[in-house]
């Protein structure tokens, strides 16, 4: 079956724009997780979703970043306001049950100029 | 003391020879352990995971688990040139509760 997808692949927006990145799971995968991955370094955690509701946010760095899976399926990470900081690839993950084995999609690259 | 630490790199070793991992993690209620693989410019994909204390064998890679020492390592038998990736241990425990912690990586190079 098709793997987990992202859209866009790449993003280039202005400082202090509004930006949404999405995320498709596999089908039939409960868990969803957003990660920010920075040059050279690990995958950092930022939300969890189980079903439509997210149970485990305290990744997310302040209160410009926010997510929604309305349907349980889709998810969509939301940044106000847009920092040069914020810049680094953003990672969708999908598991069929919290704590199970994470499956990637390709990312999306944000570049904040 | 981070999370989750990795040796960043980069390992070098010959072609055919066996490459070692090594991944430490603080949270001694740590239940889940994953090796990633990362090539340049891709997302993560999984290789292995472990959940008892002991060896999980698959085809050339090997996870080895040590609870006591809060120890998990990947060994690749006969690396490949293709082997070359950046490598994460990835934790997932009750403290960390269903989300992943990842290592920094490490950068594996297997020369020809």
């Amino acid at each position: 079956g098709a793997g987990v997808s992202q859209t866009p692949s790449n993003k280039v927006t202005e400082k202090g724009k509004y930006v949404e990145l999405r995320c498709d799971p596999i089908s039939g995968h409960t868990a969803l997780y957003w990660y920010r991955q920075s040059l050279g370094q690990g995958p950092e955690f930022l939300i969890y979703f189980q079903g439509t509701g997210a149970a485990d946010d305290s990744g997310l760095p302040n209160d410009r970043f926010f997510a929604v899976r309305p349907e349980g399926s889709v998810s969509t990470l939301k940044i106000q306001r847009t920092e040069r900081g914020d810049s680094a690839v953003y990672l969708c993950a999908s598991s069929l049950l919290g704590g199970d084995t994470q499956y990637f999609g390709p990312g999306t690259r944000l570049t904040v100029l | 003391q981070k999370e989750v630490e990795q040796n960043s790199g980069p390992l070098s070793v010959p072609e055919g020879a066996i490459a070692s991992l090594n991944c430490t993690y603080s949270d001694r209620g740590s239940q889940s352990f994953f090796w990633y693989r990362q090539y340049s410019g891709k997302s993560p994909e999984l290789i292995m995971f472990i959940y008892s204390n002991g060896d999980k064998e698959d085809g050339r890679f090997t996870a080895q688990l040590n609870k006591a020492s809060q120890y998990v390592s990947l060994l690749i038998r006969d690396s490949q040139p293709s082997d070359s990736a950046t490598y994460l241990c990835a934790v997932n425990g009750k403290n960390y509760g269903q989300n992943f912690v990842f290592g920094p990586g490490t950068r594996l190079s297997v020369l020809p």
